[in-house]
């Protein structure tokens, strides 16, 4: 059984031009969540879908970030005209469900990006 | 504002002795806590964890300890491996929302 998986691993940019993250969740997980880790801090959460629907989006740091999830399936987090403290590693990661018992989140390796 | 703390960076710990980090949190919401760990270039996986109902879980090696009065967690590994050398991170949610808030990790080291 496969993981979850993320791609791609590493992505070095510009600062300015758009970024597109890719997150492929666990087959017949139907909550998945976005996290960044910037250098020498902790995972801060960014976003969760349930489903196709984002109920809380209330961790994207600004109007340039963005996230969607079509089909229950794959997401994809987009950056718009990156920013250098946009550098971070991005994690996402999928649980069975999301309704409040603590339901176990599997993580992906990440995407490490790098905004020059 | 970090309402998950590990103030320890990292630990050392000799093989075979007792591991234990530690974690405290200052929102009193949070009724669920969790440890993963995190080896080098891969997601973080987890653990164990532990409702607000309970003071210990244990499972195997891993313990983890709820001081609800002190806001307090901490995880004990007896005995430590060198496997266990890691990144640990605590967690915390408050009960129906979804939101997993993170501590900045302990690294721990395990000498043979």
């Amino acid at each position: 059984g496969a993981g979850v998986s993320q791609s791609p691993s590493n992505k070095v940019t510009e600062k300015g031009k758009d970024v597109e993250l890719r997150c492929d969740p666990i087959s017949g997980h139907t909550a998945l969540y976005w996290y960044r880790q910037s250098l020498g801090q902790g995972l801060e959460f960014l976003i969760y879908f349930q489903g196709n629907s984002a109920p809380d989006k209330s961790g994207l740091p600004s109007d340039r970030f963005s996230a969607e999830r079509t089909g229950g399936s794959v997401s994809t987090l987009t950056i718009q005209r990156t920013q250098q403290e946009d550098s971070a590693v991005y994690l996402c990661a999928s649980s069975l469900e999301a309704s409040g018992r603590g339901e176990t989140q599997y993580f992906g390796p990440g995407t490490r990006l790098l905004v020059l | 504002d970090q309402q998950v703390k590990q103030n320890s960076p990292s630990l050392s710990v000799q093989e075979g002795r007792i591991s234990i980090l530690n974690c405290d949190y200052t929102n009193s919401m949070f009724d669920y806590f969790l440890w993963y760990k995190k080896y080098p270039a891969e997601g973080p996986t987890f653990l164990i964890s532990i409702s607000s109902i309970k003071d210990k879980n244990e499972d195997g090696r891993f313990t983890v300890f709820l001081n609800k009065s002190a806001k307090h967690l901490s995880l004990h590994i007896v005995p430590s491996q060198p496997g266990d050398s890691a990144v640990y991170f605590c967690a915390a949610r408050a009960g129906g929302y979804q939101k997993v808030t993170f501590g900045t990790g302990t690294k721990l080291q395990v000498i043979p």
